[in-house]
């Protein structure tokens, strides 16, 4: 069974605080991982598509870095905003012809003014 | 704003009502997706569209019944459910298949739905 864990579960952090979180998963049979930004009552929005070790994706204040031999990622956002606040979720692909996006339960992150 | 719009974004059925959900694109997009969110948990997926042809069924039941008319448009007609299938339904596209892999999905922005 493919396991996606995130971690925390939540977070709250104040206006210009830098945070991270992870998402670990399987290091073997890696394809890609996908984070996610979902708003409440909005769309999830990707943020990053990462398929190399050693990868790093930057989108403005927030950023993403990609362990495959270790089966981890972190996502970065430096000087959290209100605006920041929401679930980042991460999905992970697995290689091979059975492919499926493996999906984590998410970090519910809350910036407070 | 979505790309992708879905509706209605609420409803609210009675385990006796025949009810759909719609979910449309204009991205050119050949591969659309049903997916079932409940709180806590991750997105599940539900059934896989692909050129207009049911590409994948996740052992739903049938009270779900998936419909695509047309590459623009996919429905999930809803019968007969049960207060357990009260949650987020969200849709999704990517330019084909294999491109959800490589590239990210393009989600609307959901119909939370309630069976009383």
């Amino acid at each position: 069974i493919l396991n996606v864990e995130q971690s925390p579960q939540s977070l709250h952090v104040q206006e210009g605080d830098s945070t991270n979180f992870t998402c670990s998963f399987p290091s073997s049979n890696f394809y890609a991982l996908h984070w996610y930004r979902w708003e409440t009552a909005k769309s999830p929005e990707a943020l990053f598509v990462m398929t190399l070790n050693g990868d790093e994706k930057k989108k403005g204040r927030i950023s993403a870095t990609l362990n495959t031999k270790e089966g981890y990622s972190y996502l970065y956002i430096k000087g959290s905003q209100p605006e920041d606040s929401a679930t980042y979720l991460c999905a992970f692909i697995n290689a091979g012809n059975n492919r499926k996006l493996i999906w984590g339960l998410g970090t519910s992150l809350a910036v407070n003014p | 704003d979505t790309e992708v719009t879905q509706t209605p974004k609420h409803l609210v059925m009675g385990m006796t009502n025949k009810k759909s959900l719609k979910c449309e694109q204009h991205m050119g997009h050949r591969a659309m997706y049903w997916y079932k969110q409940k709180a806590k948990k991750p997105p599940e997926l539900m059934f896989v569209y692909s050129y207009e042809k049911l590409s994948i069924n996740e052992s739903v039941p049938s009270r779900f019944s998936p419909e695509c008319p047309n590459s623009s448009l996919l429905n999930l007609h809803l019968h007969a459910l049960q207060p357990e299938d009260s949650a987020l339904y969200l849709c999704a596209s990517s330019q084909d298949m294999a491109s959800q892999y490589n590239s990210p999905l393009h989600f609307g922005n959901g119909t939370r739905l309630t069976v009383t």
